[in-house]
């Protein structure tokens, strides 16, 4: 069974902090590695991809992707209470599936 | 402007009814999935198709139905048969050379 996992948290971070997400993955297939927010009661929005080994940056997120590991992260700078919800990980393979974890729940305390 | 449409966002439904969820989805992509999703829980995926007339059975399919007359539609029936219908449903499409996956609203669905 191909696996995403993740820590189902939650993971409580101070506003301002660097909140570090991470997440596995089993299928050594896998080419392509996404990062989902989802607000409580909302259908999950994109806020990271990435393809390739090593760090993307974009504004306060930094994806990280280390193949050899099977392993990606998410690092948010500067911690906003709005960055409180749950974060899911997916990766994608061939055959046009997708693989999700079952998601990180974040909290920022003010 | 361009994305995925689902209606109803919340649907109730007696014991025994089937009920019909619609996406709709002018992205132009090839690619539609439909995933149930419990509270506190990760997303499952249902059905999904690649192509028009054509569709595939995900992890959880059984007590559902999907049709793909059209690029641009992905109804789900929720049948009957369904033991647990109560869920979060989301549709989705994909750019299929990259992966990314794009969901529409959801529907809300309590069987009373």
């Amino acid at each position: 069974q191909k696996e995403v996992e993740q820590n189902s948290g939650p993971l409580s971070v101070p506003e301002g902090a660097i909140a570090s997400l991470n997440c596995t993955y089993s299928d050594r297939g896998s080419q392509s590695f996404f990062w989902y927010r989802q607000y409580s009661g909302k259908s999950p929005e994109l806020i990271m991809s990435i393809y390739s080994n090593g760090d993307k940056e974009d504004g306060r997120f930094t994806a990280q992707l280390n193949k050899a590991s099977q392993y990606v992260s998410l690092l948010i700078r500067d911690s906003q209470p709005s960055d409180s919800a749950t974060y899911l990980c997916a990766a994608y393979s061939s055959a046009s599936k997708i693989i999700f974890g079952s998601g990180t729940r974040l909290s920022i305390r003010p | 402007d361009g994305g995925i449409t689902q209606s109803p966002k919340y649907l109730f439904r007696k014991e025994g009814q089937n009920v019909t969820l619609s996406c709709e989805q002018n992205l132009n992509h090839d690619a539609m999935y439909w995933y149930r999703q419990d509270p506190g829980q990760g997303l499952r995926l249902i059905y999904y198709s690649q192509i028009v007339n054509d569709f595939q059975k995900g992890d959880i399919a059984e007590g559902y139905s999907v049709s793909r007359e059209k690029k641009e539609s992905f109804p789900l029936t929720v049948t009957s048969a369904q033991k647990n219908p109560t869920a979060f449903y989301l549709c989705a499409s994909m750019v299929l050379n990259t992966g990314e996956l794009f969901f529409g609203e959801g529907s809300r669905l309590t069987v009373l």
